[in-house]
């Protein structure tokens, strides 16, 4: 069966050193997203990726971070200067629809865990 | 804004006991509804989903159905296993800003002793 994979699992980071988070979607999926999880807290929407540009993103996807499809396999999340605060798990997902409404299955890779110091 | 809630965790229960997780939403309009879980290590996997009122989504045993009435998704399973311990999410697709994202809760772990 067909499934995201994100690389690496883990990372450990020095404060405002930047690290790129990678992701392969599922390979016929059009849409692309990145959901972060602070420890012990809820799982929230960062930013959504279509027709290789950003279609929404939320208040906590600042300029610190960007997002990117290099190829036509990979997809990446960039923070350029990590912050404390951005110590995380973060999870890519992908979907064939991503239009409001359509109740597409998202699906989720297992996830990289950054630990800024 | 859109927004899930899920009773809190963990839940603790015995083999073969019956499993009720709460879920209940504010959103605009109608949403769909969806269950992913998280198994240790993992990723999140749907579990099942239910894209309008009244629809029941069902998998491995769990059920949940959409009741719009009183905005609720409540997931359950008649008889636990022990591999069924995991933290399991509520989330819900929201249609504001026109493309899909989901609103997730903020899980409930669950615990299966034999």
């Amino acid at each position: 069966e067909p499934e995201v994979t994100q690389t690496p699992s883990h990372q450990v980071t020095q404060m405002g050193q930047e690290v790129i988070l990678r992701c392969v979607p599922i390979s016929n999926h059009l849409y692309f997203y990145w959901y972060r999880q602070i420890l012990g807290q809820k799982v929230e929407f960062l930013v959504s990726f279509y027709n290789n540009e950003i279609s929404e993103k939320s208040e906590i996807f600042d300029d610190q971070f960007s997002v990117e499809r290099p190829d036509g396999s990979n997809f990446t999340l960039k923070i350029r200067s990590t912050k404390l605060e951005d110590s995380a798990m973060y999870f890519c997902a992908s979907s064939y629809n991503g239009l409001a409404g359509g109740g597409e299955t998202q699906y989720f890779g297992p996830g990289t865990r950054l630990l800024v110091l | 804004g859109d927004s899930v809630t899920q009773m809190e965790g963990p839940v603790t229960l015995s083999e073969e006991a019956f499993l009720t997780i709460n879920c209940t939403y504010t959103a605009t309009g109608y949403p769909s509804l969806f269950w992913y879980v998280q198994y240790p290590g993992e990723g999140l996997q749907l579990l099942l989903k239910a894209t309008k009122a009244d629809d029941k989504g069902s998998n491995k045993g769990f059920e949940a159905t959409y009741r719009k009435e009183t905005t609720s998704f409540h997931l359950e399973k008649g008889s636990v296993q022990v591999s069924d311990s995991a933290v399991y999410f509520c989330a819900l697709s929201s249609l504001a800003g026109g493309y899909n994202k989901l609103i997730f809760g903020a899980g409930t772990r669950l615990a299966v002793h034999p």
